[in-house]
């Protein structure tokens, strides 16, 4: 079945740091790639998405690319703030009716962003 | 705000009993989704509802029944309740199937079984 691996947290950065978050996933067909964000107490936020290999999806300073070739879709954003602190999962859709467009979600990577 | 609204937030009860989570849709938007939040499970698929009617089902327990009425909003049932059914639910809707829509959260629904 389909599955998202992303990267373990915690990880603790400075403000103005630059941050990467591995995703990687296995799904048959041409999933549709998410990241969520989780702000504490709150529920999840789309933070970006995208749809077809070698979309770039971007949204407040965050930006991923979709990797057919390596199965990714890695987070990055150039210089955090304190107000990035938040727990962020990559998830996949494989958008088919079969499939009733679910969410497969990664484990979530809590990131701390210290001033 | 993401226009899903989800009743009650807190839920405390004890073991054996019945609890019904209530969620509804952003205006105009047809699917429902269920997922439950955990620590040892991760965030997890339980059902989807398209205008009425059961599209999908995931990891959802016999005891945990869902439907979708005729107003498109949505109630998770949840019964004969366990310590481990513990966590935070959440529902989620999108504008329709078939297509990797964005699916919007609500805040979520934190039950505790005592």
């Amino acid at each position: 079945g389909d599955s998202v691996t992303q990267m373990e947290g915690p990880v603790t950065l400075s403000e103005e740091a630059f941050l990467t978050i591995n995703c990687t996933y296995t799904a048959t067909g041409y999933p549709s790639l998410f990241w969520y964000v989780q702000y504490p107490g709150e529920g999840l936020q789309l933070l970006l998405k995208a749809t077809k290999a070698d979309d770039k999806g971007s949204n407040k300073g965050f930006e991923a690319t979709y990797r057919k070739e390596t199965t990714s879709f890695h987070l990055e954003k150039g210089s955090v703030q304190v107000s990035d602190s938040a727990v962020y999962f990559c998830a996949l859709s494989a958008g088919s009716r079969a499939a009733g467009n679910k969410l497969t979600f990664g484990g979530g990577t809590r990131v701390l962003v210290k001033p | 705000d993401s226009g899903v609204t989800q009743t009650p937030k807190h839920l405390i009860t004890a073991t054996g009993q019945r609890v019904t989570l209530r969620c509804s849709p952003r205006s105009g938007d047809l699917s429902v989704y269920w997922y439950q939040q955990s620590l040892d499970q991760g965030l997890q698929f339980l059902i989807h509802y398209y205008n009425g009617e059961e599209r999908a089902k995931g990891n959802i327990l016999e005891r945990f029944s869902a439907q979708q009425f005729p107003d498109l909003h949505s109630e998770l049932n949840l019964s004969s309740l366990e310590l481990g059914d513990s966590a935070l639910y959440f529902c989620a809707s999108s504008v329709a199937t078939g297509q990797p829509y964005e699916q919007y959260f609500g805040p979520g629904t934190r039950l505790t079984v005592t």
